[in-house]
């Protein structure tokens, strides 16, 4: 199994809160992604990092930004939390397409977060 | 817009039976299809994946084909086992910035494989 850890795994938050999840991985890969799962949608990538201090956005990004100060963390953070951003949140890394690799992404095991 | 639509939010097959997932996309640019297998409470875990440049990859019970006259993928299971009950997303692959492969997810449907 690929080493990513995401902390916390359960959090229960009230609007207008700032919130922080943390991805942490071991693999020294390059990417690294945040997405969220809400029935219906399947899962939607929020932002995602090719290196470090270099990130983009993705198809849902409003409300949400991100930091990698280094190749190993990556965080995600609801600057004022909101009932829409109540979601089972994954992080993913990558090590990128290569010899025989076709860039499929590694889940941690997600954070999920309740904003009342 | 949804570039990758599963139609089917479940499917209920008999153990020793064929599964049979079906996944449609609209963009023309994607290079990679992937599907994926999620338990509850557990991240999704990586199935089998296969190139907008061929048709067919096998991996022991699971197959994947791609027919992209029709823009459609589909995923076989035979024999489906009761532990193929999950919930599994088709995923489709767009290169970005640096290299970065951003994956476009299906909305999942729910498998149950009953004895």
């Amino acid at each position: 199994d690929a080493g990513i850890t995401q902390s916390p795994r359960h959090k229960v938050t009230e609007t207008g809160t700032p919130v922080t999840l943390r991805c942490h991985q071991t693999e020294n890969h390059r990417y690294m992604y945040w997405y969220r799962q809400d029935p219906g949608h399947g899962l939607r990538l929020i932002h995602y990092s090719y290196g470090v201090k270099d990130t983009d956005k993705g198809e849902v990004s409003d409300g949400y930004s991100v930091s990698r100060s280094k190749t190993e963390d990556f965080l995600l953070t609801l600057e004022s939390a909101t009932s829409s951003q109540t979601s089972v949140y994954f992080c993913a890394i990558s090590a990128g397409q290569g010899l025989g690799n076709t860039g499929e992404l590694f889940f941690g095991e997600g954070s999920r977060l309740t904003v009342l | 817009d949804q570039q990758v639509k599963q139609n089917s939010p479940s499917l209920s097959v008999q153990e020793g039976r064929i599964s049979i997932l079906n996944c449609d996309y609209t963009n023309s640019m994607f290079d990679y299809f992937l599907w994926y297998k999620k338990y509850p409470a557990e991240g999704p875990t990586f199935l089998i994946s296969i190139s907008s440049i061929k048709d067919k990859n096998e991996d022991g019970r699971f197959t994947v084909f791609l027919n992209k006259s029709a823009k459609h993928l589909s995923l076989h299971i035979v024999p489906s086992q009761p532990g193929d009950s999950a919930v599994y997303f088709c995923a489709a692959s767009l290169s970005h910035s640096g290299g970065a492969q951003k994956l476009v997810f299906g909305q999942g449907t729910r498998l149950t494989i009953n004895p």
